[in-house]
């Protein structure tokens, strides 16, 4: 599976739309690019996942660039209660064997 | 509905003892994931079962076992417990298997070995 590369840490101030990059320059035509966030103590939440369109939902907005090499995630109105690790995940092999990075900590400050 | 189940929370065990770890999955899910979380190693996958079959394992030792029962609730087992063993344990569930699903994660069990 391709490896990603994202920002240790970032901070977003509430209400703002916080982008979190991240990279994944060997990525290949059939993995998914996937995004959960775990909040302290919690298990890991889904956010978001698409192959190569830009998807959205209520929670999120997937960007996708067109040679699939990065991806941003998109919070439209950032919420203290979004303060949490968030992981951007590649894989082509079956949604149950997710290999987890080191993610990206993003601190929500009022 | 209900979400994941994992049971117990929290667990205290020895070295060298085992421990099964129990998880129900979101009703009508028919596939099960398992994952160790620990400060120095982050999330790593250990299995993943479908129709009571393994499809996937980790790169875990033998130590570490689990199966999943035709109502698709699975079980972790881990022998000889070592201290490197403590960790959250998370389990998380899917509709079905394959690519192009999103997995619901549980609260996960705490374990700790003295």
């Amino acid at each position: 599976d391709a490896k990603t590369t994202q920002p240790p840490s970032m901070d977003c101030a509430e209400g703002r739309a916080a982008n979190l990059p991240c990279n994944h320059s060997t990525i290949s035509g059939n993995e998914y690019v996937y995004w959960y966030r775990q909040i302290h103590s919690q298990g890991p939440q889904y956010i978001i996942h698409g192959l190569k369109n830009n998807e959205t939902n209520e929670m999120a907005s997937l960007i996708i660039t067109e040679d699939r090499k990065s991806s941003t995630l998109i919070l439209p109105h950032a919420t203290l209660r979004d303060t949490a690790v968030y992981y951007c995940i590649v894989s082509r092999d079956s949604w149950g064997k997710l290999q987890f990075g080191a993610g990206t900590q993003v601190v929500v400050t009022p | 509905k209900a979400g994941v189940t994992q049971t117990p929370r929290y667990l205290i065990k020895t070295r060298g003892q085992q421990v099964t770890l129990s998880c129900s999955p979101i009703s009508g899910h028919r596939s099960v994931s398992w994952y160790q979380q620990t400060p120095g190693q982050g999330l790593q996958f250990l299995f993943e079962y479908f129709s009571e079959t393994q499809r996937n394992k980790g790169n875990f030792p033998g130590r570490f076992s689990g199966r999943q029962f035709s109502n698709s609730r699975s079980e972790m087992n881990v022998s000889t417990l070592e201290l490197g063993d403590s960790a959250l344990y998370l389990c998380a569930s899917s509709l079905d298997w394959g690519m192009n699903t999103e997995a619901f994660f549980g609260q996960g069990t705490r374990l700790t070995v003295v």
